[in-house]
């Protein structure tokens, strides 16, 4: 199975300031058809998971554009420009060229 | 609007069985795969099972197989997760999700494993 692994766990961060996660898979996301199933969710507190980023970088409609993702083969990363008080939550990665899908232990961002 | 409503979970003796279901709406249900995620008290996402559009072709997490079966009636848009021989570990909110890389979420269903 592909390991993922976050860095950092938990990410206190002040109100305004930008935020980055990493994210790193045990073998090469790129599928045969040439895609990198990489995808990255947000949990907040009481609520279902959300899919914020698909295939590395791509936005989900609705998902505010301080939201960025970036990266490449096993090395990912999701920032946000400037964090604002409703971005608190975990954060996780997926993958899903590979079955199993497998998900990143999860980061926690808090306000400071 | 895309929707997904989970149901069934509850409380069940370890070695127990429950059955989960997964209604769809707002999209053609026969045309996307589905996938199980859970959460664990405490815990972090983790992938359970995932299905094809036609149902002919399923994949489980070491965690669950053997014990676990993924299923859909896409004439009815639901799919199912049978779940038999429940451990205490099994305990989370069982969550639905549309297709392969999970666009869509339903609210989840807690499957409570405890005597």
């Amino acid at each position: 199975d592909v390991v993922m692994t976050q860095s950092p766990l938990s990410l206190p961060v002040t109100l305004g300031q930008p935020a980055s996660i990493s994210c790193r898979s045990s073998q090469s996301l790129v599928h045969s058809d040439g895609n990198t199933y990489l995808n990255w969710f947000q949990q907040r507190p009481g609520q279902s998971p959300r899919r914020l980023i698909y295939q590395v970088s791509y936005r989900d409609s609705g998902v505010p554009d301080r939201f960025s993702g970036s990266g490449s083969g096993t090395d990912f990363t999701l920032k946000i420009s400037r964090v604002e008080a409703e971005d608190v939550g975990i954060y996780y990665c997926m993958q899903a060229t590979q079955w199993p899908g497998t998900f990143g232990q999860g980061t926690r961002v808090e306000i400071k | 609007e895309v929707q997904l409503l989970e149901s069934g979970g509850g409380l069940v003796q370890p070695g127990g069985s429950l059955s989960l279901s997964c209604a769809a709406s707002g999209f053609t249900f026969g045309t996307d795969s589905m996938t199980w995620v859970r959460r664990a008290p405490g815990k972090g996402l983790e992938w359970v099972s995932i299905i094809n559009t036609g149902g002919t072709y399923a994949y489980y997490a070491d965690s669950v197989k053997g014990r676990f079966t993924i299923s859909r009636d896409n004439s009815k848009s639901t799919l199912f997760l049978q779940m038999n021989s429940l451990r205490a570990e099994d305990t989370a909110i069982y969550y639905c999700a549309r297709g392969n890389n999970a666009q869509y979420w339903g609210q989840g269903t807690l499957v409570t494993v405890s005597s």
